[in-house]
């Protein structure tokens, strides 16, 4: 099971702001990243998984970014909604191909 | 269509009992997962079965046994219940793994079930 940090913890913002937070993992044997999006009273839903250093995926408002070689993933959601509200777990994978959840980012939007 | 789906939704036992928990993917995938949720909503591995064999074991009571009859299907069987377990568990699935190839498969999570001790 790899170390993994998300930060901040949880996250208050106005809406219409753009708001980033990040995901730290070990950069030695890293295989893939995912990103999930995980709504109260819900299941984490898959957002985007990220192979390549440098990978830039984007649905809508919300992009992701992935550094391997320092082993960091930032994810941004632009002009955040109250429907963004939600907790953001990432997942890499290191040697043993199965992903470790970090603890997630609470992310509240305020209309 | 519900793909993967959790029975029950709730479970809520004495200490001491036996308990299952079923899980069910009709996405075709070969992988399927156990994650329990602590208080503050980690979602930590238990197990990982591939096509009916069984891949990781995660430092998991052996109390909690999981039995795959299918491909299809990830049961948790839970002897001996003990205030401790009182959590969310919450069964996945992907399409293959783990394998280098199957890393870049997402995980499909079913709803969760909360199971407390009373």
């Amino acid at each position: 099971i790899l170390n993994v940090e998300q930060s901040p913890q949880s996250l208050h913002v106005q809406e219409g702001d753009s708001t980033n937070f990040t995901c730290s993992f070990p950069s030695s044997n890293f295989y893939a990243l995912h990103w999930y999006r995980w709504e109260t009273a819900k299941s984490p839903e898959a957002l985007f998984v990220m192979t390549l250093n440098g990978d830039e995926k984007k649905k809508g408002r919300i992009s992701a970014t992935l550094n391997t070689k320092e082993g960091y993933s930032y994810l941004y959601i632009k002009g955040s909604q109250p429907e963004d509200s939600a907790t953001y777990l990432c997942a890499p994978s290191g040697g043993s191909y199965i992903p470790t959840f970090g603890r997630g980012t609470s992310l509240i939007v305020h209309p | 269509d519900t793909a993967v789906s959790q029975t029950p939704k709730y479970l809520v036992t004495q200490m001491g009992n036996d308990k299952s928990i079923k899980c069910e993917q009709n996405l075709g995938h070969d992988t399927m997962y156990w994650y329990k949720q602590d208080s503050k909503k980690f979602l930590k591995i238990m197990f990982s079965y591939n096509n009916k064999e069984l891949i990781i074991n995660e430092t998991v009571p052996n109390r909690f046994s999981p039995k795959s009859p299918d491909k299809a299907h990830l049961n948790l069987h839970i002897n001996s219940l003990e205030l401790g377990d009182s959590a969310v568990y919450f069964c996945a699935s992907s399409s293959r793994g783990p394998t280098r190839g199957s890393v870049g498969q997402p995980q499909h999570f079913g709803d969760g079930t909360r199971l407390s001790i009373l």
